[in-house]
């Protein structure tokens, strides 16, 4: 299995700072045929199902703010927030869907300095 | 917009069975596949299960391989997960989700506890 590991396990932040989550993968989730990272980034609220953020790594889904962005090739990437607001504090989790079985990572807390 | 609503949860005594369902209503899953993802009290989220677009092939969590079934009925929009020989570790909030490289749909999920 793919292991997903995000650090660090929990990341205060001053509002309009920057925070930055990275995760590592046990393998490789870059696809050479068609140059795709399968790696992507939810932010889950309390009491609320995940949100996709970025998929393929990068790309960011419609609605997202772009303080949003996600980097990083093959094993090793990470989401930035830029700017950040009160309504970013949220878990944040990366997810691999290269290979089954897909994998989350632990979870990223986000919280306010 | 479209949405996923999960349903099915409940308490259950260790090794019953459960069988969970998922409607999306706004937007046509049957050329996705779907995955269900869960998520234990205080935890974080584990991938449980994904079933093609057409319902050819199934893949699953080694936790839940042998035990969960994944099926679909694209004719009512709808994926289930048949849960059997349920144990404590089963107990978790169970969501239903598109593929992440095709859209953003989560259901508010439904809650599965086995206790005795």
């Amino acid at each position: 299995d793919i292991v997903m590991t995000q650090s660090p396990d929990s990341l205060p932040v001053s509002l309009g700072e920057r925070a930055t989550i990275r995760c590592k993968s046990s393998q490789s989730v870059l696809y050479t045929s068609n140059g795709n990272n399968y790696l992507a980034w939810y932010q889950q609220k309390s009491g609320q199902p995940p949100k996709l953020l970025i998929y393929w790594a990068s790309t960011r889904e419609s609605g997202v703010p772009d303080r949003f962005s996600g980097s990083g090739s093959g094993t090793d990437f990470s989401l930035t927030i830029s700017n950040l607001q009160a309504e970013d504090v949220a878990v944040y989790y990366c997810h691999q869907y290269y290979k089954t079985p897909f994998t989350f990572g632990q979870g990223t807390k986000l919280e306010i300095k | 917009q479209g949405q996923l609503v999960e349903s099915g949860g409940g308490v259950v005594r260790p090794g019953k069975s459960l069988r969970l369902s998922c409607v999306a209503s706004g937007i046509n899953i049957s050329s996705n596949g779907m995955h269900w993802v869960r998520q234990a009290p205080g935890k974080g989220l584990e991938w449980v299960a994904v079933i093609l677009y057409d319902g050819s092939k199934q893949y699953y969590a080694e936790s839940v391989k042998g035990r969960f079934t994944i099926s679909r009925d694209n004719s009512n929009n709808t994926v289930y997960l048949q849960m059997n020989s349920l144990r404590a570790d089963d107990t978790a909030v169970y969501y239903c989700a598109t593929p992440p490289d095709v859209s953003d749909h989560w259901g508010q999920g439904t809650l599965v506890t086995v206790s005795s």
